[in-house]
């Protein structure tokens, strides 16, 4: 398996504009995350699904996030619209159980600057 | 809900010497304790984990402790190498959800 793959791997974007990002989960794991990743803040979770459906999105920041998961094998997440605020390394994971007591397989990221 | 602290934030050893890494965790029934490595501009990667029925586990150079009655746990990196430079990342399980620590950066020093 290829591991967990996220695109684009960068995006620079103006302020206002719709970004979305990208994610194919690891085949046969049924646990995903979005992560955002920030000097100032470290590791945080934004959303987490289990068997495609959203459990927990309270680290989503504010409205202008939405992520879905329309299949077990693709996920997205969209901001708009965007802000220089949203700039961060964004991380897709995912799992092979529910529990979160094993591995969490990360896709590289997508580095996100707004302008 | 749960809360995880990670020290010290920052850690310069001597090439050769061994690193520990501190967590402590605040919810009682979290039983599942995950360390990632994080290298620059990579993705983090799991290095250990402990579960709370265990009480320490080795592989090879790395090995984490836990202590269940005081709530903590720890790395430790023994003989470290300059590929062990990379902020590292301590985390607690409690239900399904992973609650990071802070990181710590190590830093080896020739």
């Amino acid at each position: 398996d290829a591991g967990v793959i996220q695109s684009p791997r960068h995006e620079v974007t103006e302020m206002g504009q719709e970004v979305t990002l990208r994610c194919k989960p690891i085949s046969g794991h049924n646990s995903l995350f979005w992560y955002r990743q920030t000097m100032m803040r470290g590791l945080e979770l934004l959303i987490y699904f289990n068997n495609n459906v959203p459990i927990d999105d309270s680290g989503m920041p504010e409205d202008r996030f939405s992520a879905k998961m329309p299949n077990a094998s693709f996920s997205t997440l969209k901001i708009q619209p965007s802000e220089p605020r949203d700039s961060a390394v964004y991380f897709c994971a995912s799992s092979p159980t529910d529990t979160g007591k094993a591995e969490a397989f990360f896709g590289q990221g997508t580095r996100l600057t707004v302008v | 809900g749960e809360n995880v602290e990670q020290h010290p934030s920052t850690l310069s050893v001597q090439e050769g010497d061994s690193a520990v890494i501190k967590c402590t965790y605040s919810d009682s029934a979290s039983n599942y304790f995950p360390w990632y490595k994080q290298e620059l501009g990579k993705r983090p990667q799991l290095i250990i984990d402990i579960r709370s029925n265990v009480g320490e586990k080795k592989d090879q150079r790395i090995a984490v402790t836990l202590n269940k009655t005081a709530k903590h746990f720890s790395l430790h990196i023994t003989e470290t190498q300059p590929e062990d430079s990379a902020v590292y990342f301590c985390a607690a399980v409690s239900n399904y959800q992973l609650i990071w620590g802070a990181g710590t950066k190590l830093i080896i020093k020739p």
